[in-house]
């Protein structure tokens, strides 16, 4: 099965910094990478799909990229609103469908 | 508008079984499949299985395999997860989300509200 570990597992950053989260897959899945944002008791929401499109209404501080087995999410400038877990999932292969482990983000 | 809503939540003893439903609107049922996925408290998430709304086809994860049951009912739109053998670490929120009619091919666009199911004895 392919793993998917992201990194880093819990950030704190300040309001107005720029975020970088990581996803790499143990191996490679094209660009058929999504990111989910959870808020605390909130169902997950998708914000990007293959790797890098953003979903309709998701702010565009909110970027993604990648290839392959590694592949990123970048806020560009962190709000309040932000705070969450962020889920990475591979999908378009063979099951399992798995997810990343989860970064949960913070303002400092 | 696309709705998921599923059903209440459970309180089941272990070794007892589930049956979470959830309820499909706003969109074509047998053009999708719905995939199902949990989260343990304060834990991730975590993928359980698929299947397509279309056939009845079925796709679950190993760890799950013997256990878990997806169905679904044409006629009222909605799609079912049981889980058999209940075990304290089964207790979770467990979601549905649409899927594609090909096992994985989508991101989950659309979620259900989540099911609350707790195994105590």
């Amino acid at each position: 099965d392919i793993q998917m570990t992201q990194s880093p597992s819990s950030l704190s950053a300040s309001v107005g910094d720029r975020v970088t989260i990581t996803c790499r897959a143990s191996q490679g899945i094209s660009n058929y990478l999504a990111w989910y944002q959870q808020k605390p008791g909130k169902v997950p929401k998708l914000l990007i799909y293959a790797a890098s499109t953003l979903q309709s209404g998701v702010p565009s501080r909110f970027s993604g990229s990648g290839s392959g087995t590694d592949f990123t999410l970048t806020i560009s400038s962190l709000q309040p609103e932000d705070v969450a877990t962020y889920y990475c999932q591979k999908y378009n292969s063979a099951p399992p469908y798995t997810f990343g482990q989860g970064t949960k983000l913070e303002i400092k | 508008q696309v709705q998921l809503v599923q059903s209440g939540a459970e309180v089941k003893k272990p070794g007892a079984s589930v049956k979470v439903s959830c309820k499909a609107s706003g969109y074509t049922f047998t053009s999708y499949g719905i995939s199902w996925v949990r989260q343990a408290p304060g834990q991730g998430l975590e993928w359980m299985g698929w299947i397509s709304a279309y056939n009845g086809n079925t796709n679950y994860a190993q760890k799950l395999q013997g256990r878990v049951t997806m169905t679904t009912d044409t006629s009222t739109s909605t799609a079912y997860m049981e889980l058999r053998s209940l075990r304290s670490d089964d207790t979770a929120v467990y979601y549905c989300a649409r899927d594609s009619l090909l096992v994985g091919a989508s991101p989950y666009y659309y979620w259900g509200q989540g099911t609350l199911v707790t195994v105590s004895s």
